[in-house]
């Protein structure tokens, strides 16, 4: 099956600075990438959806000056939070579409959890 | 627009008995259903899908999901839990097929010993 991983799988930061997290897929060229966020106990939130080589888009309500989305090759997307703060600490978790299933299936990756202190 | 009500945030149930969690789509369009399981600290793993043809769809560990259009709902169901089953259900839907994906918001579900 198609795998997709995250770098850091955990990632602590001070309140201020930035960080960049890593959604690679390992077998298989991306055409989509998506990154959503995930609090305590609730569900996905779609943050924005990237495409190889054109600006992501971003969802309603996300700052896209704050989360930095950049989809340079078919096999990595990154999230950069810039000028993070602690209520952007969350599970970042990263999906891609273009694997080997139907054109229809997401494929995940584990997640980031993100502490901002 | 679409929405997606699990009607259960958790399911606490003993082992070898049986379970269904509850999911179901406010919307008209919806024509892609998933269910999806989520692992403590994990990202979410594919258990099943509907896109077309046959009504009740089957994942290999024993969950099976029926989707019902006349009462917009998609069931998960499983015969007999294991305590390796306890994780985070998460119904979605689509009308674009993957893209713009909509998660329901989860349904906890504990096997206990």
């Amino acid at each position: 099956g198609a795998v997709v991983s995250q770098h850091p799988s955990r990632v602590i930061c001070k309140s201020g600075t930035s960080v960049k997290i890593e959604c690679r897929s390992l077998d298989f060229q991306a055409t989509t990438m998506f990154w959503y966020r995930q609090f305590p106990k609730q569900s996905l939130m779609l943050m924005a959806t990237s495409n190889e080589g054109s600006k992501a888009t971003y969802e309603q309500g996300v700052e896209k000056d704050k989360f930095l989305i950049n989809h340079a090759s078919l096999t990595l997307s990154t999230l950069t939070v810039t000028s993070a703060h602690p209520e952007d600490s969350s599970f970042y978790i990263c999906s891609a579409i273009g694997g080997q299933g139907d054109l229809y299936e997401q494929y995940f990756g584990p997640g980031t959890r993100l502490t901002v202190t | 627009a679409q929405s997606v009500t699990q009607l259960d945030s958790q399911v606490p149930v003993f082992e070898e008995a049986p379970v269904e969690l509850r999911c179901n789509d406010s919307s008209s369009v919806s024509v892609y259903l998933f269910w999806y399981v989520q692992y403590p600290n994990q990202g979410l793993q594919l258990l099943l899908k509907y896109l077309s043809g046959s009504t009740l769809v089957e994942s290999i560990n024993g969950f099976e999901a029926e989707f019902n259009k006349s009462q917009t709902s998609f069931h998960l169901r499983k015969p007999s839990v294991h305590i390796s089953d306890t994780a985070e259900y998460f119904c979605a839907v689509s009308d674009t097929g993957g893209f713009k994906t909509i998660f329901g918001a989860g349904t906890r579900l504990f096997v206990k010993a």
